[in-house]
């Protein structure tokens, strides 16, 4: 197992553009987060799945973003009509969370980095 | 929402010193997670607490969930230049379906030979 992989590494794109980021989580788990980290600032939640259902959204996630995970593995993360604003970090992370366990640890990507010019 | 305090908000040390650093939160947590994050690199887990009063250690760290469940710290011993990074405190709720983790704002570790 790799981890959690993230596509692409780096993106730099002009305001108005839209932009699709990739995340493909540890296989055997069944939960996958997005994160936004701009800088100086530590991880803010975004929003997340369990298994191919999103299940909460944050109040960061404007109408612009929309994230899927369609069959329950890979997720990405799609940001229409850019803006200079959403120049950031994006961390993806995955977990295993089993029915009454108590530990939710996340394992994080290396993070797709967009720069919005 | 909830709101972590994290300090020192960054360190230059030299080589061999110890670290220490707290995150405080307005409201309490069920578990606590320390994360070190490198430069364009996402953050990786160092140690995670469960319980309140709970001291762990992983190598030359440790770290303590505080009993108000408010508050955590985590110390380095003998800094070596890898150490080098950005650390952050991360709090998690049981009761929140989502549970996901709120970040601190980071601590930013220089190690000087």
């Amino acid at each position: 197992d790799t981890g959690v992989s993230q596509d692409p590494r780096h993106k730099i794109t002009k305001r108005g553009q839209n932009v699709t980021f990739r995340c493909d989580p540890i296989s055997e788990h069944n939960r996958l987060y997005w994160y936004r980290q701009t800088l100086g600032q530590g991880p803010e939640f975004l929003t997340y799945f369990q298994n191919e259902a999103q299940l909460e959204k944050s109040r960061l996630l404007s109408d612009r973003f929309s994230a899927e995970r369609p069959k329950g593995s890979f997720s990405t993360l799609e940001i229409q009509r850019t803006e200079q604003g959403d120049s950031a970090m994006y961390l993806c992370a995955s977990s295993l969370l089993r029915p009454g366990s108590g530990a939710n640890v996340l394992t994080f990507g290396a993070g797709s980095r967009l720069t919005v010019l | 929402g909830q709101q972590l305090n994290q300090s020192p908000q960054s360190m230059f040390i030299q080589e061999g010193e110890d670290v220490s650093m707290n995150c405080t939160s307005s409201s309490i947590f069920n578990t606590w997670l320390w994360y070190k994050q490198d430069p364009g690199e996402g953050p990786v887990l160092l140690i995670a607490l469960y319980k309140a009063g709970e001291l762990t250690s992983n190598g030359r760290l440790t770290a303590q969930f505080g009993i108000t469940r408010k508050d955590s710290f985590l110390n380095i011993s003998a800094s070596i230049p890898s150490d080098v990074g950005i650390y952050f405190c991360a709090g998690q709720l049981r009761d929140r379906a989502a549970r996901q983790l709120t970040f601190g704002s980071g601590t930013q570790l220089t190690v000087l030979p």
